[in-house]
């Protein structure tokens, strides 16, 4: 079984500032993806980032980074430069993948809400 | 990029009323249609795997009465929530995956009255 936990209910930040949100993952799955979402009030789920288990490098994409360290199971997302809009919730998730290009439904951490202050 | 349609955005009804909820991909076929459900102020909780022409998959503690699952084409997934009740007042949302990443609608809002 999968599991993601995010120790960071909430988060309040500075505008401007970076900021680290946490996410640790267990699995005893050999090939796996880790995902980070945010989610503002409307409810909408929008992708920001993914890691795969054997990628070397760790992902970025814009302002988002994915800080992955397999050994200890964490994949920590950081956002540079933290804007007004980056308000939201933020959930980490993962799934196993396939070698056959199949995919299992994804399992979500519990959340962080991170708040950014002017 | 690619596009999941879920329809309707929100939906109001009556205790024991059934309800209906689409999930569509735009610009891609989608073998397999993930249905997810959260609760206020919770997480995503996946609910059942839908897949094309088959048997939907579901998770462990959701009533395969209750939630009934349709995946007649490439493109539709439906989602049926038979004989609602005010617990089942959530916040249902389907994606689909055409490649990597998974890719969700905008969600449905559903209260039972």
């Amino acid at each position: 079984a999968q599991k993601i936990t995010q120790t960071q209910p909430g988060m309040f930040v500075q505008e401007k500032e970076a900021v680290t949100l946490d996410c640790t993952y267990d699995t005893s799955d050999q090939s796996y993806g880790l995902f980070w979402y945010k989610q503002p009030s409307s409810g909408e789920m929008i992708f920001l980032i993914y890691q795969g288990s054997y990628d070397e490098q760790n992902a970025t994409e814009g302002r988002y980074s994915l800080n992955f360290q397999k050994a200890r199971k964490s994949a920590n997302l950081v956002i540079s430069a933290s804007q007004l809009g980056d308000s939201a919730m933020y959930f980490c998730a993962m799934r196993e993948v396939y070698s056959g290009g199949g995919a299992d439904g994804l399992t979500f951490g519990k959340g962080t809400h991170l708040i950014i202050q002017p | 990029g690619a596009v999941v349609s879920q329809h309707p955005s929100r939906v109001i009804c009556k205790s024991g009323t059934s309800v209906k909820i689409e999930c569509r991909s735009l610009d891609f076929q989608a073998t397999t249609m993930f249905w997810y459900r959260q609760f206020p102020k919770q997480s995503l909780m996946l609910m059942a795997t839908s897949n094309e022409g088959s048997k939907a998959t579901y998770e462990q503690g959701v009533e395969k009465d209750k939630f009934l699952i349709n995946h007649a084409s490439l493109t539709l997934s439906t989602l049926t929530v038979t004989s609602a009740h005010p617990e089942d007042s959530s916040f249902y949302i389907c994606s689909a995956s055409p490649w990597g990443q998974q890719t969700f609608g905008a969600g449905s809002r559903l209260t039972v009255l």
